[in-house]
């Protein structure tokens, strides 16, 4: 089975502070994803990384940046959170290709104060 | 804007019945759908994909895609209680690696 891990189920900070969410996946997957879920808005794509060292831009990508230094490991840095980054992150992988599924970590329920 | 468009529910569905969660998407291009639960405070868990035009089934689940149509759709037989969650469709877009998801319809399968 797929096994894709993320680093805190819960997490809080203050504002101003530089967060750093990890993702590792273990199915050797070549594609990994950073998501935001809230209430009404849906899932919404942050950042994506087809490779290690390559990332790219999703649909928010604004106060976000990201790591991808190996395969299985995909991190999410807020600069300098802000309140309007409380929300519930989510990570994904897949493999390569528009045909595979993606699979997702539990998720972490970041509150910014 | 490519989109993916469901009914966001309450859809109440008495236990033992057949619950219909349909999704709309816009690119005509799309190859792959996607189900997806997701039951309050859990991430998303994948039910369901489907490629081809007809119906695939797994289960007390079948999965319809209508490419003609632009719509594809989630039966769940027998419906159970804890069948009751939030189910998100999922469309790939634009031939690459991405997929978008729908806001989801929340289902509830009363007792």
């Amino acid at each position: 089975d797929v096994k894709v891990t993320q680093s805190s189920r819960y997490l809080v900070k203050r504002t101003g502070e530089k967060v750093f969410l990890e993702c590792v996946q273990d199915m050797d997957h070549e594609n990994m994803f950073w998501y935001r879920q809230d209430p009404g808005l849906g899932l919404r794509l942050i950042y994506f990384s087809y490779d290690v060292k390559m990332k790219e831009k999703g649909d928010i990508p604004e106060g976000y940046s990201v790591s991808r230094e190996k395969k299985e490991r995909f991190s999410l840095i807020l600069e300098s959170a802000s309140t309007n980054q409380t929300s519930m992150y989510l990570c994904a992988s897949s493999l390569g290709g528009n045909r595979y599924e993606q699979y997702f970590g539990p998720g972490t329920r970041l509150t910014v104060t | 804007q490519k989109e993916v468009e469901q009914n966001s529910g309450p859809l109440s569905v008495p236990e033992g019945a057949i619950a219909s969660l349909n999704c709309t998407y816009s690119d005509r291009v799309s190859q792959s759908f996607f189900w997806y639960r997701q039951y309050s405070g859990k991430s998303p868990e994948l039910i369901m994909s489907i490629y081809s035009n007809g119906d695939k089934e797994d289960g007390r689940f079948t999965a319809q895609l209508n490419k003609a149509s632009q719509y594809v759709s989630l039966l769940i037989r027998d419906s159970q209680p804890s069948d009751s969650a939030t189910y998100l469709c999922a469309v790939d877009i634009d031939r690459d690696d991405k997929i978008i998801f729908g806001k989801g319809t929340r289902l509830h399968i009363l007792p």
